[in-house]
């Protein structure tokens, strides 16, 4: 059980255009998921906190017109990178906790993203 | 958010106990501490869990001791596919109806099992 699934698993997209990125909870009910970038060998940075049916929050440094965050469902989180460019190439993970008091957290595969 | 502390990197040959430590010096009462275990180009996968003393599972053991400040993964046995960065995060869910519980990932301690 616990398995959360990204869609795409990896996306080429040219400079300029947007690109949506999908997080799902496959067998449980997410209040929060989460997004974290991840550039090559270095550790995960959170990007955002989104609840379902409210605003996500965004970390210090994280631009929210760039990174567009919807949690529509409890099952469902997107991310949709706004008018790419290559230094947003990156490696994004998203995770989903389940339940307002639970320890745990699981984690999607993640999504590669190269912008050229 | 706990900050805390692991070693860069370790080396360990295939068959050997590996045993990682963590610092967490200003860990709060209510955080718990928990590993996880990240392949490239995959997502961080759950190892374990712990409050205080020890808990075990069908793949690793946690030590804590009693002041917390330190913690303490120990793999059995590691293969060649426990070759991985593994991440100690300290935390603690809110409480205060948002139920965020932001998990801070330090720089992880890169194991590499050696044949």
């Amino acid at each position: 059980g616990a398995v959360v699934s990204q869609h795409p698993s990896w996306v080429i997209c040219k400079s300029g255009t947007s690109v949506k990125i999908e997080c799902r909870s496959l067998d449980f009910q997410a209040t929060t998921m989460f997004w974290y970038r991840q550039f090559p060998k270095q550790s995960l940075m959170l990007m955002a906190t989104s609840n379902e049916g409210s605003k996500a929050t965004y970390e210090q440094g994280v631009e929210k017109d760039k990174f567009l965050i919807n949690h529509a469902s409890l099952t469902l989180s997107t991310l949709t990178v706004t008018s790419a460019h290559p230094e947003d190439s990156s490696f994004y993970i998203c995770s989903a906790k389940p339940g307002t008091y639970s320890y745990e957290q699981y984690f999607g595969p993640g999504t590669r993203l190269t912008v050229t | 958010l706990a900050k805390t502390t692991q070693p860069i990197s370790m080396d360990s040959y295939e068959g050997q106990e590996v045993n990682i430590t963590c610092s967490h010096n200003n860990i709060a009462t209510n955080d718990y501490i928990t590993w996880y275990q990240q392949f490239p180009s995959q997502g961080p996968r759950f190892i374990i869990q712990g409050y205080k003393t020890k808990v075990t599972n069908e793949v690793a053991s946690l030590f804590i001791p009693a002041d917390r400040k330190s913690s303490t993964l120990s793999l059995p046995r590691v293969s060649l596919s426990d070759t991985a960065v593994y991440y100690c995060l300290v935390g603690t869910p809110s409480y205060s109806g948002a139920g965020s519980y932001q998990l801070t990932f330090g720089k992880g301690t890169k194991l590499s099992v050696i044949p």
